[in-house]
């Protein structure tokens, strides 16, 4: 499968600020991305996406950058909240399409 | 409700005992897809069914194995569970062509004793 990692594994903030989580990935053909959040005991939650003919995207909250010529993705979350605490992994879709391909992985941690 | 269920959430088997995890969706998505995920580890792609037609991932070992009867329903066959394979399963579909991503299910979480 392809390879997507992640620079930090943990990652602790204090309520109200801002995270940024990064991830690296390795196929230059990969087109779409996703960033997941997933709680401890459920299934990975989709947050946000971004296709390659994009650098950024936002949501509610969120906002996700793609560099592509150094094959970065990151994911900002503004005014983080205790809620936001979990796992958040990126992922690729890879030759074809069909398939995705998941990184390491940063464990988020909320300071009240 | 939920749109991508699995049964059971808890599974115990012994160990090389043949188990089956199943995968049901309300979604109507033609593309459905196993993962295995381990302890502090990602989610890893075992296979998929891209509408009846299987897909392995190369590194899938031959322990494993899947069948889907139809759109809804898709299961793992997990022919002689080993202690490595003790892991949560997570099934997730996605509707091939649109801009959307997978929906994946609560997962089932396996033991092997």
């Amino acid at each position: 499968g392809e390879s997507v990692g992640l620079h930090l594994p943990t990652l602790s903030v204090q309520e109200g600020d801002n995270s940024i989580i990064n991830c690296a990935y390795s196929n230059s053909a990969s087109d779409y991305f996703i960033w997941y959040k997933q709680e401890s005991g459920k299934g990975p939650q989709f947050i946000i996406d971004i296709r390659s003919n994009m650098d950024k995207r936002q949501g509610q909250r969120v906002t996700v950058l793609l560099n592509k010529t150094v094959k970065h993705l990151s994911l900002q979350i503004a005014a983080t909240q205790p809620g936001d605490s979990a796992v958040y992994f990126c992922a690729e879709n890879g030759v074809g399409g069909n398939q995705f391909y998941f990184g390491t992985g940063t464990s988020l941690t909320v300071i009240p | 409700d939920a749109m991508v269920i699995q049964n059971p959430r808890y599974q115990v088997t012994q160990f090389g005992k043949p188990v089956t995890l199943s995968c049901s969706q309300t979604l109507n998505h033609n593309v459905m897809y196993w993962y295995q995920q381990k302890s502090s580890q990602a989610p890893k792609l075992l296979f998929h069914y891209y509408d009846k037609d299987f897909n392995n991932e190369a590194d899938t070992p031959d322990n494993f194995q899947s069948r889907r009867p139809n759109t809804s329903f898709c299961f793992l066959d997990i022919r002689s569970p080993g202690l490595g394979d003790a892991a949560m399963y997570l099934c997730a579909t996605r509707k091939e062509g649109a801009v959307e991503t997978q929906y994946f299910g609560p997962g089932t979480r396996l033991l092997v004793l």
